[in-house]
């Protein structure tokens, strides 16, 4: 079973602040991507990662994959209420036969206060 | 139009009740698959398939069956729900390839009492 750490569980911060998400394992992953939810939705996704030491932006998101692909961070810069959600991380991994399925991290719930 | 869409969107039943859960996708992946959401455990697989005629089982599949009636669509049933099943049911696609990256329903809500 490939797990996948995710920290912190909650974060509640000011507008304007800024914040980290870590997601961390001991298995190595194909790919990692991060998905955001939002209440009452399916999670969509922000961005795949697939080179250990890749750095991807999204306007104030940055995301890094670990140079050993086992883990990876998400550093969100002045950080507005329109950012508050559920932020998942999930690790491809190959499950046998050339088939990859995904484990997810429990997520990190943001609220980010006006 | 959603790409992805699931129904019910909320369901209340009791106890050893036969429940369908169903997810439709327009997207045109061959690959598809259904989760449950639980608050502080995240997303777990139940089942997934990767075509019409390939089925098979993910980390938490007691309980649970699953049907691949079309490339298009995918049915999860509870043959005799239970009170832990309560929980955010989520079908999700995603086209072949290396990393997997999925496209996830709107959630079904299902309540057993």
């Amino acid at each position: 079973t490939q797990l996948l750490e995710q920290s912190p569980q909650f974060l509640s911060i000011q507008e304007g602040e800024n914040l980290t998400v870590y997601c961390n394992s001991s298995s190595v992953f194909s790919s990692l991507q991060w998905y955001r939810q939002e209440p009452g939705e399916g999670p969509v996704l922000l961005v795949t990662v697939v080179t250990g030491g890749e750095v991807k932006k999204l306007k104030r998101l940055t995301f890094q994959f670990g140079d050993a692909r086992k883990d990876s961070s998400l550093h969100i810069t002045a950080a507005q209420p329109g950012d508050t959600g559920l932020y998942l991380c999930a690790g491809a991994f190959n499950s046998g036969a050339g088939s990859y399925q995904l484990t997810f991290g429990k997520g990190t719930k943001l609220s980010v206060i006006p | 139009d959603a790409d992805v869409t699931q129904t019910p969107r909320n369901r209340i039943t009791k106890t050893g009740k036969r429940i369908m859960l169903e997810c439709s996708q327009t997207k045109g992946h061959d690959r598809m698959y259904w989760y449950r959401q639980d608050p502080g455990l995240g997303l777990r697989l139940i089942y997934y398939s990767f075509d019409v005629k390939d089925i098979n089982k993910g980390e938490i599949s007691d309980g649970y069956s699953v049907s691949r009636q079309a490339q298009a669509k995918f049915s999860l049933s509870l043959e005799s729900a239970i009170p832990n099943q309560t929980a955010l049911y989520f079908c999700a696609t995603t086209p072949t390839g290396l990393n997997n990256e999925q496209f996830f329903g709107p959630g079904t809500r299902l309540t057993v009492l």
